[in-house]
């Protein structure tokens, strides 16, 4: 079963518009949440993580996501994007009873046009 | 300091040769994990490893494929007679221990079986 969805697979903005990134997963047990971007012919890095504490997290570049409990969703945005901010970018859940692993959405590929 | 180093880059094979995939985590890291992405698809978790030993190798497709790691170090990743659809890029991260902490990407190998 999937339990990491990616809504979007491509999402195309200009430069300097607002973007969001949607994820949702769907878990019956505590997750732990993350989204990493993968640049063209780079490793993937990470961007943002929850643990636990405050639902509104900030990661690098500008960019935050906020965990939504009650709609499982944990959507990525950034308010003003660059063209240097296009790239694959994953979400990806650790369960509480999964141990280690990571388990990763398709990957949405945002590109970014002047 | 150093990331997470992967050899070769890419690899092309013929079907049913054998491969060795090698990952070199960043020292002092415990933990180590391989995923594998095909094309157009998200990251499905392989095996991890909590020092040398792999507690959880649940990912592993099949029996053609094993993975060892020596100590803290080097890890490899051995596809025995390979198949066209083992043909993904294979990913390997290292974090400093396992549950909280953030999982490091290596660039990953590419692997072609024709």
């Amino acid at each position: 079963a999937q339990s990491v969805t990616q809504l979007d697979s491509q999402v195309p903005v200009f430069e300097e518009a607002p973007v969001e990134l949607r994820c949702n997963y769907s878990s019956s047990v505590s997750v732990y949440l993350f989204w990493y971007v993968q640049y063209p012919n780079q490793g993937l890095q990470l961007l943002l993580k929850y643990l636990s504490g405050s639902t509104l997290v900030k990661g690098i570049n500008g960019f935050e996501a906020e965990f939504n409990k009650s709609q499982t969703s944990f959507h990525l945005r950034k308010p003003s994007v660059h063209i240097s901010d296009t790239a694959e970018y994953f979400c990806a859940v650790r369960k509480e009873t999964s141990g280690s692993r990571l388990t990763f959405g398709e990957g949405t590929q945002l590109t970014v046009n002047p | 300091g150093a990331g997470v180093s992967q050899s070769p880059s890419n690899k092309v094979t013929e079907k049913g040769k054998d491969v060795e995939l090698r990952c070199d985590p960043i020292s002092g890291h415990t933990a180590l994990y391989w995923y594998r992405q095909r094309l157009g698809q998200g990251l499905e978790f392989l095996i991890y490893f909590q020092g040398n030993s792999a507690p959880d190798k649940s990912g592993l497709p099949s029996d053609r494929f094993s993975a060892e790691r020596t100590g803290e170090s080097v890890s490899t990743l051995t596809i025995q007679r390979t198949q066209q659809e083992d043909s993904a890029v294979y990913l390997c991260a290292s974090s400093l221990r396992q549950i909280w902490d953030t999982q490091y990407f290596g660039p990953g190998t590419r692997l072609t079986v024709l």
